[in-house]
C-alpha cells in the first residue's frame, strides 16, 4: 500500500540556519505529492506540493523537488526564521496505480520543528 | 472568503451527552472531509462527501454520525463517545469531487474535544 516516511524529530534550529526534512513514500502509481503546515492551535495549511517526476514546489522560501529515482520529496528552506516554527507533513495522493492505487491523502508522521532567535 | 470555519474551537463532553460539531465553507468547494488527530500525530481520515454524497467511511465507529446538509455545511454528531476519543476534530474542503489526485485541501482550526 501506500505510505510516507518522514524523518524523526523534533528538529530545533537557530534562525538563519538551514533546514532540511526528509521525506520517502511508497506508492503503486504516479502520486501527486504534498508538504503541509501546522502552526500550533491551527489546522493544516498546504505549503507546497508537486504532481509529478522532477517537478519543484515552492512557496515561501520552502522548496522540495519530486525525485522518482529516490522515492523522495524532501523539505528544503536556505534560512528559518522563529516563525517557521510549526509540525511539517509530507503527504502523498495517489488514483492511479496497477493495483488501482488509493484516493485518500496518505501522511507521514510529521516534523517538529523549533527555530530559536 | 477561503476559510473553512469549525464550530465550537474546544468541547468538553461526558460519555452520555449527545454534541455537534460544525463545519462551513463558501468557496464553493464540492468535498468535504472529517479527520481525526490525536496529539503528536498526523490527522487521520474519518469520512469523505463529495457533491453532498458519502463517499468515504473509514470503518468510523458508529458513534459518530457525518450529515452534510447542503454543499457548504457538514455536521458530526458525537453520541455515547468514550475518553479515548478526545481528540482534535480538523474538517477539511477541496475544490473538486474526491477522485482528484492533486487538489488542495483547505484545513479549518478544529474543535479541541474532550471526553470526560
Amino acid at each position: 500500500g501506500n505510505s510516507v516516511t518522514q524523518m524523526e524529530g523534533p528538529v530545533t534550529l537557530s534562525e538563519e540556519a538551514f533546514l532540511t526534512i526528509n521525506c520517502t513514500y511508497t506508492a503503486t502509481g504516479y502520486p501527486s505529492l504534498f508538504w503541509y503546515v501546522q502552526y500550533p492551535g491551527e489546522g493544516l495549511q498546504l505549503l507546497l506540493k508537486a504532481t509529478k517526476a522532477d517537478d519543484k514546489g515552492s512557496n515561501k522560501g520552502f522548496e522540495a523537488t519530486y525525485r522518482k529515482e529516490t522515492t523522495s520529496f524532501h523539505l528544503e528552506k536556505g534560512s528559518v526564521q522563529v516563525s517557521d516554527s510549526a509540525v511539517y507533513f509530507c503527504a502523498l495522493s495517489d488514483l492511479g496505480g496497477t493495483q488501482g492505487g488509493s484516493e485518500k491523502l496518505v501522511f507521514g508522521k510529521g516534523t517538529k520543528l523549533t527555530v530559536n532567535p | 472568503d477561503t476559510e473553512v470555519t469549525q464550530t465550537p474551537k474546544h468541547l468538553v463532553m461526558g460519555m452520555t451527552n449527545k454534541k455537534s460539531l460544525k463545519c462551513e465553507q463558501h468557496m464553493g468547494h464540492r468535498a468535504m472531509y472529517w479527520y481525526k488527530q490525536k496529539a503528536k500525530k498526523p490527522p487521520e481520515l474519518m469520512f469523505v462527501y463529495s457533491y453532498e454524497k458519502l463517499s468515504i467511511n473509514e470503518s468510523v465507529p458508529s458513534r459518530f454520525s457525518p450529515e452534510c446538509p447542503n454543499s457548504s455545511l457538514l455536521n458530526l454528531h458525537l453520541h455515547a463517545l468514550q475518553p479515548e476519543d478526545s481528540a482534535l476534530y480538523l474538517c477539511a474542503s477541496s475544490r473538486e469531487g474526491y477522485r482528484t489526485t492533486n487538489e488542495k485541501l483547505f484545513f479549518g482550526s478544529g474543535t479541541q474535544l474532550s471526553v470526560l
